[in-house]
């Protein structure tokens, strides 16, 4: 079973500041992990994923997130926050070795960007 | 437009009614998802389709819930006998089989129900 637990339901950054949004996860084999982002009224798009591959993965619009299996975390970076960043954002897993897109989420992380 | 579409965007309706909702996936898509997304909740899995076959269904998928994706392009969730607990933003997704750790999601925009 996995699961994935997204510390901080809100967080609020100053525009040109960085970003820190954290994901913790649990699974009983290794994971593949994704970062989603939900702008209002649109659907979910990804941000970026972890498939065991590079631990430090880059994403769209100057996101990162690094694997860190020791923290069993995959927190997301961004150096330099802009207005249009302000959204929800997703953290989830799902199982490697698995070839379809069932993904355990996390509860979001609503991101707000003050000028 | 190419992507996920889902009709109707938003639905409101009185406990105990049933509903429909619609998911037109990306054309050369053959796996099809239904999310469920309450409000301050990440989605949560539904049921998948490859091509017309239904392969997987959560437990969050009651008897009272049917999906189905007849010809393996569209794919319809119907609710019946609705009651104030099913409220939420239903997410179709779809991807392409063969893809392996690559395969990504394309959500659609939801359709949002209130039962009243």
């Amino acid at each position: 079973a996995q699961s994935v637990t997204q510390l901080g339901s809100h967080v609020s950054v100053s525009e040109g500041a960085l970003v820190l949004l954290r994901c913790n996860y649990s699974s009983s084999v290794p994971p593949y992990l994704f970062w989603y982002v939900q702008y209002p009224n649109q659907g979910l798009q990804l941000l970026l994923k972890y498939t065991s591959a590079a631990t430090l993965v880059k994403g769209i619009n100057g996101f990162e997130a690094e694997f860190k299996k020791s923290e069993t975390s995959f927190h997301l970076t961004k150096p330099s926050a802009h207005m249009s960043d302000a959204a929800e954002y997703f953290c989830a897993v799902r199982p490697g070795g698995t070839s379809y897109g069932k993904l355990t989420f996390g509860q979001g992380t609503i991101l707000t960007v003050h000028p | 437009d190419t992507g996920v579409s889902q009709d109707p965007r938003h639905k409101i309706t009185k406990r105990g009614q049933n509903v429909t909702f619609r998911c037109d996936p990306i054309s050369e898509h053959n796996r099809l998802y239904w999310y469920r997304q309450t409000l301050g909740q990440g989605p949560e899995f539904l049921t998948y389709f490859q091509n017309e076959a239904q392969l997987e269904k959560s437990r969050l998928l009651s008897d009272r819930f049917s999906a189905e994706r007849p010809k393996g392009s569209f794919s319809t969730l119907e609710i019946q006998r609705t009651e104030q607990g099913d409220s939420a933003m239903y997410l179709c997704a779809s991807s392409l089989i063969g893809s392996g750790p690559n395969e990504k999601l394309f959500f659609g925009s939801g359709t949002q129900l209130s039962v009243l």
